[in-house]
């Protein structure tokens, strides 16, 4: 059964640091992963996809890598900004038992001060 | 195209009544997928739907709980008799595998509230 999981669950940080959120799942063999914004109250605003075959996607001062064989994904911010405050989720579609079902991790919740 | 549609943006209902949850989803996107989220479980797929067809409902919760896809256009999930624990914020998304990938949309919410 696939688990994706997020490090770390809350984040509070000055305006202009560079942040990196973690996100990990137990089985390598996915099609795709994708990062995802979610606002207080709101629906998930797509971020960033990455195909298995990539190791990264960019957008913005948002960079996102992929190491499948490790299981794991990173989500770079730089600079980061007030508004950049959300809660960040990542999920993988695919694994040896589930196809295409998006499975979610519990996300990271950014605060970024002024 | 104005992106996955979801209604009524906020129920709030008795216990026992029938809710129905209605999405539209993006054109031409031949999967949708029904998530429940809450703050103890976080996002829960329900069930999910390739071309109008429901393809895992291993997540729906109990017999309480029913989704139709009649077209590429509409899908309902209906929760009969509701309870107080079905309070949650319900997500339906969509995606396209045509494009090479199967990025993934998401509706705003229907935000359920069972007194």
């Amino acid at each position: 059964k696939q688990e994706v999981t997020q490090i770390p669950a809350a984040l509070s940080v000055p305006e202009g640091e560079n942040l990196v959120l973690n996100c990990s799942f137990t089985d390598s063999a996915i099609y795709n992963l994708q990062w995802f914004r979610q606002d207080p109250g709101k629906g998930l605003t797509s971020l960033l996809l990455i195909q298995s075959s990539q190791r990264e996607q960019t957008s913005g001062r948002l960079n996102a890598s992929l190491d499948k064989s490790s299981g794991r994904s990173t989500l770079y911010i730089a600079a980061s900004q007030p508004g950049d405050s959300a809660t960040y989720l990542c999920a993988v579609e695919g694994g040896s038992y589930n196809t295409d079902k998006l499975i979610f991790g519990t996300g990271t919740r950014l605060q970024v001060f002024p | 195209d104005a992106g996955v549609i979801q209604s009524p943006r906020h129920e709030v209902t008795e216990m026992g009544q029938e809710v129905t949850l209605r999405c539209k989803p993006i054109s031409g996107h031949d999967y949708l997928f029904w998530y429940r989220q809450t703050m103890m479980r976080g996002l829960e797929l329900l069930i999910y739907f390739n071309n109008n067809v429901p393809i895992d409902d291993s997540g729906m919760p109990e017999d309480r709980f029913s989704a139709k896809m009649p077209n590429a256009s509409f899908s309902t999930l209906k929760i009969q008799p509701s309870e107080p624990r079905d309070s949650a914020v319900y997500f339906c998304a969509s995606s396209s595998r045509d494009r090479g990938g199967t990025e993934a949309f998401f509706g705003q919410g229907t935000r359920l509230t069972v007194v």
